[in-house]
């Protein structure tokens, strides 16, 4: 059992790269989400999915675009990278329905940007 | 969205039950809270979760209280290896929506 991945675990970009963080679950949970975490805080909601084809902003959505074509990936691509962006990327999902439900973390990508 | 206040720190003596407070005065009737913890800087480790009753589960013991304005996360007997930064949060759910919003944790320290 996977869980969630994700790639890479670290990277280290250069202002004005862009890349992609990869992140995938072999749940078949509908929601995904991404969060990032700075230093001493707590995670801050990027943006998220409640299903394929449907994505929203959370808190921090500025310089950050996602996508869902399948229920399995959720990809966040940094447009042009800015040391602001330097952090560690949480990605999780949970499956929808009544009720509560458990939220699955990934293991992290930890991103430097010089 | 509700918003959590939690202690920055506390201790706890391993084999003593560490009690950690949050208050969440503005949740929504319908929002749940959760418990998750983050071991180093691993990704958050889910706990436990209520509605308005209390609960209890293999890893924990969660008090809300009624009015739901706060809730004690309870760890009965704290080992060594609990100590990590415990976050409560607030899950807010719609149609549409599903979010975590995170505050910035306890630190959790338990010593021999």
């Amino acid at each position: 059992n996977a869980g969630v991945t994700q790639t890479p675990k670290f990277q280290v970009l250069k202002t004005g790269q862009s890349m992609t963080l990869q992140c995938a679950q072999d749940m078949n949970h509908e929601y995904m989400s991404w969060y990032r975490q700075d230093p001493g805080m707590g995670l801050r909601l990027i943006h998220y999915s409640v299903g394929a084809g449907i994505t929203d902003q959370g808190e921090v959505p500025n310089g950050y675009n996602v996508s869902r074509s399948t229920t399995e990936d959720f990809p966040l691509r940094l447009l042009s990278a800015a040391p602001s962006q330097t952090s560690v990327y949480f990605c999780a999902s949970t499956p929808t329905g009544l009720g509560g439900a458990i939220q699955y973390f990934g293991a992290g990508t930890r991103l430097s940007v010089l | 969205d509700a918003k959590t206040t939690q202690p920055p720190s506390m201790d706890c003596a391993e084999g003593r039950a560490a009690n950690l407070p949050c208050n969440h005065s503005t949740i929504s009737g319908n929002e749940y809270v959760y418990w998750y913890r983050q071991i180093h800087s691993q990704g958050p480790q889910y706990i436990i979760h209520g509605l308005k009753n209390n609960e209890t589960n293999e890893m924990a013991s969660l008090i809300i209280t009624e009015d739901r304005k706060s809730s004690t996360l309870i760890l009965p007997h704290a080992t060594l290896r609990d100590t990590a930064v415990y976050y409560c949060i607030v899950r807010v759910r719609s149609y549409n929506t599903d979010k975590l919003i995170f505050g910035t944790g306890t630190r959790l320290q338990v010593f021999p």
